[in-house]
């Protein structure tokens, strides 16, 4: 069946460096890719997603890359902040609102001050 | 635009219990989530609403958990019996039908199994 896998599980950055998180998919016909933050004892909002027909989306200190032939993708944080701290979920699904999305195992991001 | 609500929010039960969990979507949105997050992984589908209609439910155990969307608004889950490994957050999420991809989700239930 689909699989999406993450890594790292947890990471730990110094404050003001960068944090990538990567992830890779099993089902090619996947063509979006959310990315979710998951503060402690709260729901997951999603940050950023970018579709297969782009490979790379930025939004402020937030970037995302895709490589479909490889079918994998990154987050990308730079200059870290101590709000950036939080579990981080990748996902891959075909792509509309009646595909069901698989989800990443998370990573736990912390920042050291 | 007020989000995704769910009851209750925390929940113990006994082991052979049953438990019911509520969710009323974003309105206007056609499609509806549970999911079932275990500490610390992902997110795991357990059933997927289009309407009032189900759209996958290949992840849900079928013997103990059912969900229901009459009207094709509210939803309920509900686990009858639960066991220990049901303990979990329960999340309810929904999205647009159009191309609108993103998923909002609930504050979840977090459910004890003793």
């Amino acid at each position: 069946g689909e699989n999406v896998e993450q890594h790292p599980s947890t990471l730990s950055v110094q404050e003001g460096d960068s944090a990538v998180i990567k992830c890779t998919y099993s089902d090619s016909a996947s063509n979006y890719f959310p990315w979710y933050k998951q503060e402690l004892g709260k729901r997951p909002q999603l940050i950023i997603d970018i579709r297969s027909n782009v490979g790379e989306k930025k939004d402020q200190r937030i970037a995302v890359t895709l490589n479909k032939t490889a079918k994998h993708f990154s987050l990308h944080i730079t200059e870290t902040q101590p709000e950036d701290s939080a579990v981080y979920f990748c996902a891959a699904s075909r792509g509309s609102s009646a595909s069901k999305i698989i989800f990443g195992s998370g990573t736990r991001l912390s920042i050291r001050p | 635009e007020a989000g995704v609500a769910q009851s209750p929010r925390y929940k113990i039960i006994e082991k052979r219990q049953s438990v019911a969990f509520w969710c009323n979507p974003i309105s206007g949105h056609a499609t509806l989530y549970w999911y079932q997050q275990i500490l610390g992984q992902g997110p795991k589908l357990l059933i997927q609403f289009q309407n009032n209609g189900v759209v996958d439910d290949s992840q849900l155990p079928k013997d103990r958990f059912s969900a229901e969307r009459l009207k094709g608004v509210d939803s309920t889950l509900k686990i009858q019996p639960a066991k220990l490994e049901d303990s979990a957050v329960y999340l309810c999420a929904s999205s647009f039908k159009s191309d609108s991809y993103e998923q909002y989700f609930g504050p979840g239930t977090r459910l004890t199994v003793t």
